[in-house]
């Protein structure tokens, strides 16, 4: 079975730093293209970024551009987001998401783990 | 960035009922759309991939159809486990956009 596991969440003060893990385990990690994808409280789902299985490509939302950096580590079947600058708008529910196909360009995001939440606040 | 537009909103409907979502997009997609189901504290689900493939394990009241800007969803007989949010995702170009939910709530 397919598992993606986050953590790393929790309550931080404008502008301080927060790192995001995502543990997967059921599938073979590093055939996949693999997703960060948040939710704010209340609101729809927005794409923060996406590495490719060797990160060769990556991308991010021009919202965290800069501010935001994917990584994975393969030997481990890990998924990584480190957040700087962090802002209120940052605030949701972060989720890590397999493409579905594994290739970079077939972005159907399944399976989705459950999420962790970032709140930004002072 | 490409725009997608759900509607309605909201629907309110029967168990049996039929119901159909559409999702419109700001410029053509070709068949680059998906379609999740999202339940209340739960992370979204994949429904609908290519615009009318049927993701494995997921009942065949589902489907979907449209290509270039016009999409839909239908659930051909609305069953209780259905009341939910459901989300359309562009996968045509990045950043990959999602359209801003409908709420299927029980009539």
């Amino acid at each position: 079975e397919v598992q993606l596991v986050e953590s790393g969440g929790g309550l931080v003060q404008p502008g301080r730093s927060l790192r995001l893990s995502c543990a997967a385990s059921g599938f073979t990690f590093d055939d996949y293209a693999m997703h960060w994808v948040r939710q704010a409280p209340g609101k729809g789902l927005e794409w923060v970024s996406g590495i490719s299985w060797n990160s060769g490509s990556i991308g991010y939302a021009d919202s965290v551009k800069g501010r935001f950096t994917i990584s994975r580590d393969n030997a481990k079947n890990s998924l990584y987001l480190q957040m700087n600058s962090l802002r209120a708008e940052d605030t949701a529910l972060y989720y890590c998401a397999k493409s579905l196909k594994g290739s970079w360009w077939e972005n159907w995001f399944d399976p989705w783990g459950q999420g962790t939440l970032v709140t930004v606040s002072s | 960035d490409i725009q997608m537009t759900q509607s309605p909103s909201s629907v309110s409907a029967s168990v049996g009922d039929r119901v159909t979502i559409t999702c419109r997009a700001s410029q053509g997609i070709s068949s680059w759309l998906a379609w999740y189901q999202q339940k209340p504290g739960k992370a979204p689900k994949l429904l609908i991939y290519a615009a009318s493939s049927l993701q494995s394990g997921v009942p065949s009241r589902f489907s979907g159809s449209g290509s270039g800007t016009d999409f839909t969803l239908t659930i051909s007989s609305l069953q209780p486990e259905d009341f939910a949010t459901y989300y359309c995702q562009q996968a045509n170009s990045f950043p990959q956009t999602f359209g801003g939910g409908t709420k299927v709530e029980i009539k």
